[in-house]
């Protein structure tokens, strides 16, 4: 079965410096994988996502992921965070492999605080 | 390109009552997914529709029912309400199972169903 674990329920960083959530997957074959940030009283929206082509993905709003197999690893990062970066992330694999499915997995989330 | 939409954005019910949420997709999109959004339990798949027909189902009661409609559109219906079926509702679309891009889901900004 498909899985996800986030390592971190809370990360706090300065304003400007790196930023980095940490996820591990569990899979019996190659996964789709997902970064989904959801804002307060929002809905998801799509971060990233992998699907076996490059292992490093490039998202929106400067954030990027890289896939480890070796690690079964997907952390998220940014070079620098912002204000408006405040919200609660989630690690997702998909369970659809060959269309079977289709539903999607989440982690717990971490939720990421921006201190000015 | 309008995303997701749902309505109501809020609803407030008492025991016993159904609710009725609701949900557009994406333009072009056929699969629709819904997802229970409740406090300390996380994200959890509810329903997956695709081309009118209901695909795939979580580990919910038959309570939890839907369905989808010749425009892709689709309804979510809760009978019976319970306390703990207060949550946030979301609603996903993607393209449908014959695409490449399949198990990438894009999300509605929810129905938030709180029951007294």
């Amino acid at each position: 079965a498909q899985s996800v674990t986030q390592l971190d329920s809370h990360v706090s960083v300065s304003e400007g410096t790196p930023v980095l959530l940490r996820c591990n997957y569990s899979s019996s074959y190659s996964p789709s994988l997902f970064w989904y940030v959801q804002h307060p009283n929002k809905g998801l929206q799509l971060l990233l996502k992998y699907t076996s082509a490059a292992t490093l993905v490039k998202g929106i709003n400067g954030f990027e992921a890289e896939f480890k197999k070796s690690e079964t690893s997907f952390h998220l990062t940014k070079p620098s965070a912002h204000m408006s970066d405040a919200a609660e992330y989630f690690c997702v694999v998909s369970d659809g492999y060959g269309g079977a499915t289709n539903k999607l997995i989440f982690g717990t989330g971490t939720l990421l605080a921006v201190q000015p | 390109e309008a995303g997701v939409t749902q309505s109501p954005t809020h609803l407030i019910k008492t025991r016993g009552q159904q609710a009725t949420l609701r949900c557009s997709p994406i333009s072009g999109h056929t699969s629709v997914y819904w997802y229970q959004q409740a406090l300390g339990l996380g994200l959890q798949f509810l329903l997956w529709y695709d081309e009118g027909e209901e695909r795939n189902r979580g580990n919910f009661p038959p309570r939890f029912s839907g369905r989808q409609f010749p425009n892709y559109s689709s309804e979510l219906n809760v009978n019976a309400l319970e306390l703990e079926d207060s949550a946030l509702y979301l609603c996903a679309s993607s393209p449908g199972t014959r695409t490449i891009d399949q198990e990438t889901q894009y999300f509605g900004p929810g129905t938030r169903l709180l029951v007294l």
